[in-house]
């Protein structure tokens, strides 16, 4: 069964310090990825996708995120984040037309000033 | 342009009552989704619509819920004998063609059950 895990809960990072948030997903053949954001009261936002291809997808808003079969990891990167980048983050993974798509737990970033 | 809407934007209902939220999808986008978030929790698939049919609705949990969309846009979710575990926020979301277009998000409508 098709499953992903956000390992942090919780991120606390430094405004102008770069970010990684982890993604590990679970599926049976080649997965479509995603990272979406939620600010309070906001709805979700897509961020990236990764069908096929260049494994290292840039996205909206500075970020970037990097397939790795191998690994079965998708995590999400930003060089330096600004205090607007404080929300919550989350991974997902779909795949055939049949598939659902899956979402992880979520990860909130804190930024501090 | 506009973008996915959902009404009404928070429910409060009683343990037994029955429930309609509805979502507007964008002009034009033929498949739409339901997802429930609970609190902590990332959003939780409930049915896929292709047009008017429902494509996948393996993610309903019982046979309470309930999904309409008569016309391939609008379309309404049903709760019948609301339970205080139904308590959550009900997403929607549209996209022009599953899997590989950007799916948008409405708002949510945040149900409550006493």
């Amino acid at each position: 069964a098709q499953s992903v895990t956000q390992p942090d809960i919780h991120i606390t990072v430094s405004e102008g310090a770069s970010l990684e948030l982890r993604c590990n997903y679970s599926y049976g053949a080649t997965p479509y990825l995603f990272w979406y954001v939620q600010s309070p009261g906001q709805g979700l936002q897509l961020l990236l996708k990764y069908f096929s291809g260049d494994t290292l997808v840039q996205g909206i808003k500075g970020f970037e995120a990097e397939f790795k079969r191998s690994q079965s990891s998708f995590n999400l990167r930003k060089p330096s984040v600004h205090w607007s980048d404080a929300a919550e983050y989350f991974c997902a993974v779909g795949g055939s037309r049949d598939d659902k798509i899956i979402f992880g737990k979520g990860t909130r970033l804190h930024i501090l000033p | 342009g506009a973008g996915v809407s959902q009404t009404p934007s928070n429910k409060v209902t009683e343990k037994g009552k029955y429930v309609e939220l509805r979502c507007d999808p964008i002009s034009g986008h033929t498949a739409l989704y339901w997802y429930r978030q609970s609190l902590g929790q990332g959003p939780e698939f409930l049915i896929y619509f292709q047009g008017t049919g429902a494509a996948d609705d393996s993610g309903l949990p019982n046979d309470r819920f309930f999904a309409v969309r008569p016309e391939g846009s609008v379309s309404t979710l049903k709760i019948q004998r609301t339970e205080r575990g139904d308590s959550a926020v009900y997403l929607c979301a549209s996209s022009s063609d599953y899997p590989t277009d950007t799916q948008y998000f409405g708002p949510g409508t945040r149900l409550t059950v006493l």
